[in-house]
This record gives C-alpha cells, sequence and structure tokens, in this order.
C-alpha cells in the first residue's frame, strides 16, 4: 500500500535554529499538508499546498514557518527559528484529490527544542 | 465554533467487551465525520468515516452513529481486542476539502 515518507523520525534542536521537515507524498497525490500534535493534545492543522502555493493555513502558521516543494517528489516544513513551544511532532499528509476522503498522514516527525 | 469535543478522555474496557467513544459538534457546515486510529509512533490512518446523510455506518466491528439534530456523533467497537488498544481521534471537515478539525483523543486499552 502507497506511504506517506517522513525523516528524520526524531530531530532534536537547539531553541533559535532553523529545522527542515521532510515528507515524500504519494506519488499521485496532488494535495498536500501538514498538522502537528503536541504531546497528548490534538492534531493540528497548519498548512495545505497545491500547485506549488499554500491553498490554506492556520493561524499557528505564522512567518517563521514556510513549506516548499524543492522537487517533483518532496514537500518540506521550515521552521526558521524554532521556540520551545515547536517541540511537537509534525503529520505530513497528501491526498489525490484534495478530498478529505482520501487523506493518507505519514509517521510523523517528533521535534524536540531544547 | 470551529472545535469537536471528544470523550472520554481515556477508556479501559474488557477483551470482548464494547467500547464507545462520542464526539459533538457546533459547525452545522460539517459534513464529514471520520474516525482515526493512530498507534504509538505513527501517524493516524483512517478507520472508518460517515456523512450526515446517513445514521449509521458499519465496518466489521467498528460502527459509527450519527446524530444530526444532537449534532453529536459516536463510535462503536464490538468484540474489542487488545489490538485494537490505541488512541482514537474523531474528526470534521466541511465542504470536502477544508481541514480536518480533530477531537482530543481517546486513549482506549483493551485488556484481557
Amino acid at each position: 500500500e502507497p506511504e506517506v515518507t517522513q525523516t528524520p523520525s526524531h530531530q532534536v534542536t537547539q531553541m533559535g535554529q532553523e529545522v527542515i521537515l521532510r515528507c515524500v507524498p504519494i506519488s499521485n497525490h496532488l494535495y498536500f499538508y501538514w498538522y502537528r500534535q503536541i504531546l497528548g493534545q490534538k492534531v493540528e492543522f497548519l498548512v495545505s499546498f497545491y500547485n506549488n502555493e499554500i491553498s490554506e493555513k492556520s493561524e499557528i502558521f505564522d512567518d517563521q514557518f514556510s513549506v516548499e516543494r524543492p522537487d517533483g517528489s518532496n514537500f518540506t516544513l521550515k521552521i526558521r527559528s524554532t521556540k520551545l513551544e515547536d517541540s511537537a511532532m509534525y503529520f505530513c499528509a497528501s491526498s489525490v484529490d484534495g478530498s478529505n476522503y482520501g487523506y493518507t498522514f505519514g509517521s510523523g516527525t517528533r521535534l524536540t527544542v531544547v | 465554533q470551529q472545535q469537536v469535543k471528544q470523550s472520554p478522555q481515556s477508556l479501559i474496557v474488557q477483551k470482548g467487551g464494547i467500547s464507545i467513544i462520542n464526539c459533538a459538534y457546533e459547525n452545522t457546515a460539517f459534513d464529514y465525520f471520520p474516525w482515526y486510529q493512530q498507534f504509538p509512533g505513527k501517524g493516524p490512518a483512517l478507520l472508518i468515516a460517515i456523512r450526515p446523510d446517513v445514521s449509521e455506518k458499519k465496518e466489521g466491528r467498528f460502527t459509527i452513529s450519527f446524530n444530526k439534530s444532537a449534532k453529536q456523533f459516536s463510535l462503536h467497537i464490538m468484540d474489542s481486542q487488545p489490538g485494537d488498544s490505541a488512541t482514537y481521534f474523531c474528526a470534521a471537515s466541511s465542504a470536502g476539502n477544508t481541514p480536518l478539525v480533530f477531537g482530543k483523543g481517546t486513549r482506549l486499552s483493551v485488556i484481557a
């Protein structure tokens, strides 16, 4: 079964450093998403991306966040200057047609900011 | 109005018993209600979903019951097994492609 692949599985970074979280969506999917889950809390939407631009973003997705599809396979989330409160599990998801019915989530990257 | 409230926060059920998790929402524009299952270290995986044009959907041991007038929906797991032990999230969205709004999750433990 096709999977959404995320790397790394765990990243530890110093506060103030930049991090890039990487995702390889399912190959025929056209819509891409980032969600995050602070430990023990609910999963929260960050951003959706289609046709090389952001289609929707939440209030969490402020100027320190950016997304990019640098090539035909990768989808990245960059956090420019990490804060302690950015520590969370970050999930990438993709869908073939943008409908929520076809979401597939990756296994996540656990980001720890120290 | 965008919230989805989920209860209970944790649930312990005997093997073979019925697990019931409840969710409530406020936004009447929501028209898609999925349940996700998450094992430790893994991403949420779609378990079962329902649209508001039906009151119940069953897939194997998993059933969603939907009450549109009460704005509530619930997940029933029949004959619960230890392998069902996981965190379950309800979610909702509208218009088919708006972001999913998740509940806070229920940690289910099925004990033998």
